[in-house]
């Protein structure tokens, strides 16, 4: 099992705004980064760990942090943001990496 | 535009080893991190390893004993071989890099299925 977990599956109405948790204890002490994964496609990151977006993702993607929840927030979620997304983080160690096991949004 | 192109076996026997190689396109080998991510319906996306330029490695404990990595720093490209596969390694394989600067994977490959099959 992995050491950060997310919920399955969330959805949002279109044009509503949607966060995606990220639960682990390594998280009190380590940063998350966020990838979007679409059907048949290699993972994207839409969150840095320094809760930043990289060059070409929308500013609806926000990235937080407390205690040992890190969230990705989708703010005024598009139909294009329907997909898959992960959290990333070290292990309990440190000395490794851990994806969560993904939640599924559903844009309605 | 940095760019991983990822290529190698995609059927494969059990016991037979894994073998995937990744070239660094448009972009500098040096100072960042070289990993290899896998996924599986059974498992989501699993870490594998990472390495460096100058070829210091670090492995997910779970894959240790049969995970070596490489690097070619002249060709810009890494390696990752894994043996004695089972169907249990059956899995789209992905080569990432990871940047201290953004301090996450920023550039992943377009992943290889592998298939471990008798």
């Amino acid at each position: 099992s992995s050491e950060v977990t997310q919920d399955p599956a969330v959805s949002v109405a279109l044009g509503q705004t949607v966060s995606i948790t990220c639960q682990g204890d390594s998280l009190r002490s380590h940063y998350a980064s966020w990838y979007q994964q679409k059907p048949g496609q290699a993972p994207v990151l839409v969150i840095n760990g320094k809760n930043n977006r990289p060059s070409g993702i929308p500013d609806r993607f926000s990235g937080s942090n407390s205690g040992n929840t890190a969230s990705l927030t989708i703010t005024g979620a598009q139909a294009e943001d329907e997909a898959d997304y992960y959290c990333n983080s070290r292990d309990s160690s440190g000395n490794h990496w851990v994806f969560g096991g993904g939640t599924q949004l559903t844009v309605l | 535009q940095v760019q991983l192109q990822q290529w190698g076996a995609g059927l494969l026997k059990p016991s037979e080893t894994l073998s995937l190689t990744c070239a660094v396109y448009g972009g500098s080998f040096s100072g960042y991190y070289w990993s290899w991510i896998r996924q599986s319906p059974m498992k989501g996306l699993e870490w594998i390893g990472e390495i460096n330029q100058s070829g210091s490695t670090n492995y997910n404990p779970s894959l240790k004993s049969r995970v070596t990595m490489s690097v070619d720093t002249s060709k810009k490209q890494f390696s990752l071989k894994l043996t004695s596969v089972t169907a249990a390694d059956t899995a789209v394989y992905y080569c990432a890099r990871w940047t201290i600067i953004s301090t996450a994977f920023d550039v992943w490959g377009q992943g290889t299925m592998v298939t471990v099959s008798s």
